[in-house]
């Protein structure tokens, strides 16, 4: 079942400008991880984060992890074009052999 | 990281017929899994395919219609069987190197497939 609930469901920015992701999960988790998907094609996968960090950065990303709220966000600073995507968050749960349980996404939309 | 190929990279079938779909690793890996993605959708977990036994299917996916074949730790095959619209979905594999907690996962870049 889908778990995860990610916010804005769409995002529009100019290039420069930093954009921002929320993902919200129901159960206890080992990592999350973030990918991002160019027009339907394959997933790239980006950063997981453990259960036990709060913070992880790569590049102009930062994602945090909050386990109390079950919630994480992905930063993009210094957005280009080339970052229009959707983004998805999956959580690897707890006893779940790996199996990710993704969130419904995010589409996100640089202009230049 | 691992490099996935998949076969095809998209196919357009009639209904009623049945598709295999390939996936190739370049390194051994212990974990590979196969996804669907509905049109507009995200993505949820079809199966794990195990080497050498059975796959291990998720709910509302059966062997009949997704019968999925895994015999080394660099290949597996997935074969959407008896067709219909609704199938008409990115299917893709993905892989993680080693089995255990915190292992990031890969994908291949999935095939689009669409029935008439």
């Amino acid at each position: 079942s889908q778990q995860g609930e990610e916010d804005p469901q769409a995002l529009s920015i100019q290039e420069g400008e930093n954009a921002t992701m929320n993902c919200s999960y129901k159960t206890s988790i080992n990592n999350l991880q973030w990918y991002r998907q160019n027009s339907g094609r394959g997933l790239v996968h980006l950063i997981l984060i453990r259960s036990n960090e709060r913070e992880k950065h790569s590049g102009r990303l930062r994602v945090t992890l909050d386990t109390s709220k079950k919630s994480s966000s992905l930063l993009i600073t210094a957005s280009r074009a080339a970052d229009t995507a959707s983004y998805f968050c999956a959580t690897d749960q707890f006893q779940g052999a790996q199996k990710l349980v993704f969130g419904q996404g995010t589409r996100l939309t640089i202009n230049p | 990281s691992a490099v996935i190929s998949q076969k095809p990279s998209r196919d357009i079938c009639q209904r009623g017929t049945s598709l295999t779909i390939q996936c190739q690793v370049d390194s051994q890996v212990t974990m590979m899994f196969w996804y669907r993605q509905q049109p507009g959708q995200s993505l949820t977990l079809i199966a794990t395919a195990n080497q050498g036994s059975e796959a291990t299917y998720e709910s509302g996916f059966v062997i009949d219609k997704f019968p999925i074949s895994r015999p080394n730790l660099t290949f597996s095959t997935l074969t959407v069987s008896n067709m219909s619209p609704e199938d008409s979905s990115i299917y893709l594999c993905s892989v993680a190197a080693a089995s255990g907690k915190n292992q990031p996962q890969h994908f291949g870049d999935g095939t689009r497939l669409s029935i008439l």
